[in-house]
């Protein structure tokens, strides 16, 4: 099983829409979790960083389950320049462990 | 402020050739990573260095040695590259390990051929 665990996608939804994934984690112990955003051929970029409390950046919001170990992001409003592929990551004991991503793709 | 910069961009050898990717950053931050991303995979940890004069091994380090040659510069080498470590190399730093918000170089692309 892998550490940290993504639908590949692809989600496809038409602008305007909201989305969302989760992401599970196997590592208890994992303590910092973040949204990395991917656009093609680019480097990952952070997106947002996830506390335990969700937190909300725009038309993003991100939450932390720790008794069921997964992240989630939710997109609202989304924007064609929202597609890329998003990444999860997760960090504990030093470790830093990405998914592998799920795409996400937003047609007019 | 540049970031975190990597050279080359794109890089092909042969089987059984070697080569040093470059990064630096100029962000002043203590730990740097080598990342390897193949395609439908997640990144995959090469090598990390904590901070200035450490080292140490990540997920896939067999075929790579790794220098960190001062704060500022962490090199990558591929003592004698075989077709399997074609990929896309990402180099990373964070500022220090209260947080692990991490900023990315543009990648090198390899191809062994």
């Amino acid at each position: 099983r892998k550490e940290v665990e993504q639908d590949p996608g692809p989600f496809n939804v038409p602008e305007g829409a909201t989305v969302a994934f989760n992401c599970t984690y196997s590592n208890s112990a994992s303590q910092s979790f973040f949204w990395y955003r991917q656009d093609c051929r680019k480097e990952p970029k952070l997106l947002m960083s996830v506390y335990s409390s969700g937190n909300e950046d725009g038309r993003f919001t991100a939450q932390l389950n720790r008794a069921s170990q997964y992240i989630s992001l939710l997109i609202r409003d989304s924007k064609l320049s929202d597609s890329a592929t998003y990444l999860c990551v997760a960090e504990g004991a030093s470790k830093i462990i990405f998914g592998s991503g799920t795409r996400l793709s937003i047609r007019p | 402020n540049a970031g975190v910069t990597q050279t080359p961009k794109f890089q092909v050898l042969k089987t059984g050739q070697s080569m040093t990717l470059q990064c630096a950053q100029d962000m002043n931050h203590n730990s740097m990573y080598w990342y390897r991303q193949d395609p439908g995979m997640g990144l995959r940890l090469i090598y990390y260095s904590a901070s200035e004069g450490t080292t140490d091994k990540g997920e896939v380090p067999n075929g790579y040695n790794v220098s960190r040659l001062n704060k500022r510069e962490f090199s990558l080498r591929l003592e004698s590259a075989a077709p399997s470590q074609t990929s896309v190399y990402f180099c990373a730093s964070i500022r220090d390990r209260l947080s692990y918000e991490q900023y990315f170089g543009p990648g090198t692309r390899l191809t062994v051929t």
